[in-house]
């Protein structure tokens, strides 16, 4: 079956750890995003990437990197530099730059 | 940049009644507006579109409007049944998920 898997469902990191969240999709997609959803708010974008060794800064990309080496990942490290990280992440692809966002499970970060 | 409000932020129906969620834009170029559905512990998942070149779409319960002289767009569901119930988002883009905004979510609860 295509789709997005996301690992893990939840993650637990002490303060002043670095982190990384692992996002995978076997759809073909090009372009791949990394979203933040806290309660009561909607979807934010940290970051996005259209094309493998290319990706750029949404609006809250502070505290966060990413990497694209390959087509089907896209993991985000939450670093130590993010001063709230406990919230909920959310994987997307699509297969150009507009269309159907297709999201993964989602990845729940706790700090400690 | 664009600006989306949604409302209300809780809505509880009987099964069988209709239930709509009202959201708001504020960047006239805005042209593609999505809703998604997110159950618990999932991603969210779209349900229906509408692009700015259309004033109403439907597909079976559920239908989409948009006031584009206004800026609003509402979404629909007729005959609600439980397992409509989740948390419903609405979005708004120039035609470009980069620039994808989203509202802060509508949780949609039906009694049985």
């Amino acid at each position: 079956d295509g789709g997005i898997t996301q690992s893990p469902k939840y993650l637990f990191r002490k303060e002043g750890q670095n982190v990384t969240l692992s996002c995978e999709q076997n759809l073909n997609h090009d372009a791949m995003y990394w979203y933040r959803q806290d309660p009561g708010q909607g979807l934010r974008l940290i970051y996005y990437s259209q094309i493998v060794n290319d990706f750029q800064k949404g609006d809250i990309a502070e505290g966060y990197s990413v990497s694209r080496e390959k087509k089907e990942s896209f993991p985000l490290t939450v670093t130590s530099a993010q001063k709230n990280p406990t919230a909920f992440y959310l994987c997307a692809s699509t297969s150009g730059s507009w269309g159907e966002q297709f999201f993964g499970p989602g990845t729940r970060l706790t700090v400690l | 940049g664009e600006n989306v409000e949604q409302h209300p932020s809780t809505l509880s129906v009987q099964e069988g009644d209709s239930a709509v969620i009202k959201c708001t834009y504020s960047d006239s170029a805005s042209n593609y507006f999505p809703w998604y559905k997110q159950e618990l512990g999932k991603g969210p998942q779209l349900i229906i579109d509408i692009r700015s070149n259309v004033g109403e779409k439907k597909d079976q319960r559920i239908a989409v409007t948009l006031n584009k002289t206004a800026k609003h767009f509402s979404l629909h569901i007729t005959e609600t049944q439980p397992e409509d119930s989740a948390v419903y988002f609405c979005a708004a883009s120039m035609g470009n998920n980069n620039d994808m905004r989203f509202g802060a979510g509508t949780r949609l609860t039906v009694k049985p």
